[in-house]
């Protein structure tokens, strides 16, 4: 079992509809949880961090913390077509693991 | 001010060449970090420094060496590269440790050729 999983993607959504991305991990000891954005050829840019259980707004988005069901997940709000990338789920517990990512598409 | 910078943005080297790759970050944070990414895949951990001592070395190579001679400066020197070495080297820091969020540079793109 990988230490952190992602959905496969890509996901596809209309522009002004909600995306949902979802980051499992195996790691029970896991304490802190972040969540990358990635455009094509550049390089990783912090959206949100979660260190407890429940919900953390930002904006149009916001991320989800359980840590029973060891899940995190990101919600987009209002997705625009900018918000078209690969989004990189990371996780630090025992040690600090990226996720293989999903790739997000918005379309107009 | 939460800028990571990196030098050069592209480096094209033999397979015989030394070069350097440099970061450098002034917000203070203290902990400081190499990562490799190829594409399509996410970056992978190489090193990572922790007030200036080396804390985590991922079983990298020895053709690759990092150094940190400040707390604002990362060095990562290459030697004897292999072609598969080429890929996208992502610095990045962090207030302290890998329990914070991690600040990414633009990264330098090292082909080998």
């Amino acid at each position: 079992q990988k230490e952190v999983e992602q959905n496969s993607g890509p996901l596809s959504v209309p522009e002004g509809a909600i995306a949902s991305l979802n980051c499992t991990y195996s790691d029970r000891v896991s304490q802190s949880f972040f969540w990358y954005r990635q455009y094509s050829g550049k390089s990783p840019e912090l959206i949100m961090s979660i260190y407890s259980n429940g919900d953390k707004e930002d904006g149009r988005f916001t991320a989800q913390l359980n840590k029973a069901s060891q899940y995190v997940s990101l919600l987009i709000r209002d997705s625009q077509p900018s918000d078209s990338a690969t989004y990189l789920c990371a996780v630090y517990g025992q040690n600090f693991v990226f996720g293989p990512g999903t790739r997000l598409s918005v379309l107009p | 001010d939460t800028e990571v910078t990196q030098t050069p943005k592209h480096l094209v080297m033999g397979m015989t060449n030394k070069k350097s790759l440099k970061c450098e970050q002034h917000m203070g944070h203290r902990a400081m970090y190499w990562y490799k990414q190829k594409a399509k895949k996410p970056p992978e951990l190489m090193f990572v420094y922790s007030y200036e001592k080396l804390s985590i070395n991922e079983s990298v190579p020895s053709r690759f060496s990092p150094e940190c001679p400040n707390s604002s400066l990362l060095n990562l020197h290459l030697h004897a590269l292999q072609p598969e070495d080429s890929a996208l080297y992502l610095c990045a820091s962090s207030q302290q440790d890998t329990s914070y969020e991690q600040y990414f540079g633009p990264g330098t793109r090292l082909t080998v050729t």
